[in-house]
């Protein structure tokens, strides 16, 4: 599992409140990524990093923000939460090997917003 | 912006029959692309990753091709068990921080 964990793993929360979840690895990988998966859209880029304190936008960015201030840790927060952003969260790494990059998938964390 | 298809959306096949998943891409222009499984309500296990200089890569039962020019990948599955049912997913990476784009996926059931 590329010793990849996600927390929580499962939360249900309520439309405006902050959400904050977390990705935390083990091995010092430099990338590290965050996807939706939703019903009838597969699974979509909402940000990444490339490193510490160094974040780009994906595909869905919108509402979302991201936090990087150690290598280990990745944080997805949902600054006021909506009920479009009920879905599964997927954190990942890139494990770099020369010009070889595959990436390895968390657990996911399944959010509901009601 | 790269588009990644993956047909059909849903196969049954006998036990014992190969398995033929495919997977297309409309800019052939990518870094590395990356065969999943997933089961219900579980994360994605990677299964193969080809990188663009390579043409196939194989793994046990599994092997998965890839024709850039074409914006081609097949995943084979040799003599299919129902353990190998599950969702099969597609991703294409870029150079610029291997950002992947999925397929919808394919859901494969064998049956005994």
């Amino acid at each position: 599992d590329a010793g990849i964990t996600q927390s929580p793993r499962h939360k249900v929360t309520e439309t405006g409140t902050p959400v904050t979840l977390r990705c935390h690895q083990t091995e010092n990988h430099r990338y590290m990524y965050w996807y939706r998966q939703d019903p009838g859209h597969g699974l979509r880029l909402i940000h990444y990093s490339y490193g510490v304190k160094d974040t780009d936008k994906g595909e869905v960015s919108d509402g979302y923000s991201v936090s990087r201030s150690k290598t280990e840790d990745f944080l997805l927060t949902l600054e006021s939460a909506t009920s479009s952003q009920t879905s599964v969260y997927f954190c990942a790494i890139s494990e770099e090997q020369g010009y070889r990059n595959e990436q390895f998938f968390g657990p996911g964390t399944r959010l509901t917003v009601l | 912006k790269q588009e990644v298809t993956q047909i059909p959306a849903a196969l049954s096949v006998p036990e014992g029959e190969n398995l033929v998943l495919n997977c297309s891409f409309t800019d052939s222009a990518i870094y590395n692309l990356q065969w999943f499984r997933q089961d219900p309500g579980k994360g994605l296990t990677s299964l193969l990753l080809i990188q663009s200089s390579q043409r196939e890569q194989t793994s046990g039962r599994l092997n998965a091709s890839l024709d850039k020019s074409s914006g081609r990948s097949t995943l084979y599955i040799a003599a299919s068990q129902p353990g190998d049912s599950a969702t099969y997913l597609c991703a294409v990476g870029g150079a610029a921080g291997n950002k992947l784009t999925f397929g919808g996926g394919t859901r494969v059931l064998v049956k005994p």
